[in-house]
């Protein structure tokens, strides 16, 4: 079946650097695409999301892009804290499709001091 | 407000038995999705339930099956449990009438191991 995937399954980052965390989708009919943080030990929590008639939107120091064209989905975090180490999921949502979410495999960042 | 609530947190069942896992969504939520995470799969959709009514079905056996009560409450069971069903259970909570139902807050998990 379709699903969203991540390019990389780790990403290492310098505290302060800006990280960018990349997802790949094929289901070009999902009108929501989001992210969510997992921490160990706990569920994922939701980042932020982007309709689909959107090329960008940005919260507190995450921005998400959406490039329809190349169906490539992009999470930037800016000023990359150690409270930022986690496991980043992309997921898409449509909205015939309740609640339900196809999720990526995960990108696991780990920030070091 | 209280989080999602997930009992039990662990679990240890051997091949054949059933397991009932609970979940308590945040007050004034009607809509609770559970899912299965594993190294392998990642995070899978099982099924849905809101207002006391399977929504969505993933692809899963029969043997996973669910319910909700009429307090939102949800509880999933898997019957003759298998070594492969062994991975973190999620239960996630949302509104569930809105444009964003895809909100979800999921609880900690219930990680069941199979023996």
């Amino acid at each position: 079946g379709e699903s969203v995937g991540l390019h990389l399954p780790t990403l290492s980052v310098q505290e302060g650097d800006n990280s960018i965390i990349n997802c790949a989708y094929s289901n070009s009919a999902s009108d929501y695409f989001i992210w969510y943080k997992q921490e160990s030990g706990k569920g994922p929590q939701f980042i932020i999301d982007i309709r689909s008639n959107m090329d960008k939107r940005q919260g507190q120091r995450v921005t998400v892009l959406l490039n329809k064209t190349v169906k490539h989905l992009s999470l930037q975090i800016a000023a990359t804290q150690p409270g930022d180490s986690a496991v980043y999921f992309c997921a898409e949502n449509k909205e015939t499709s309740g609640s339900r979410l196809t999720f990526g495999e995960g990108t696991q960042l780990t920030v070091n001091p | 407000k209280a989080g999602v609530t997930q009992t039990p947190r662990y679990l240890i069942k051997t091949r054949g038995q059933q397991v009932t896992l609970s979940c308590s969504p945040i007050s004034g939520h009607r809509s609770v999705s559970w899912y299965q995470q594993t190294p392998g799969q990642g995070l899978q959709f099982l099924f849905e339930y809101f207002s006391e009514t399977q929504r969505n079905k993933g692809n899963f056996p029969g043997r996973f099956s669910g319910r909700q009560f009429s307090n939102s409450r949800s509880e999933m069971n898997v019957s003759t449990l298998e070594l492969g069903d062994s991975a973190l259970y999620l239960c996630a909570s949302s509104l569930g009438w809105t444009s964003r139902s895809y909100e979800q807050y999921f609880g900690p998990g219930t990680r069941l191991t199979v023996t």
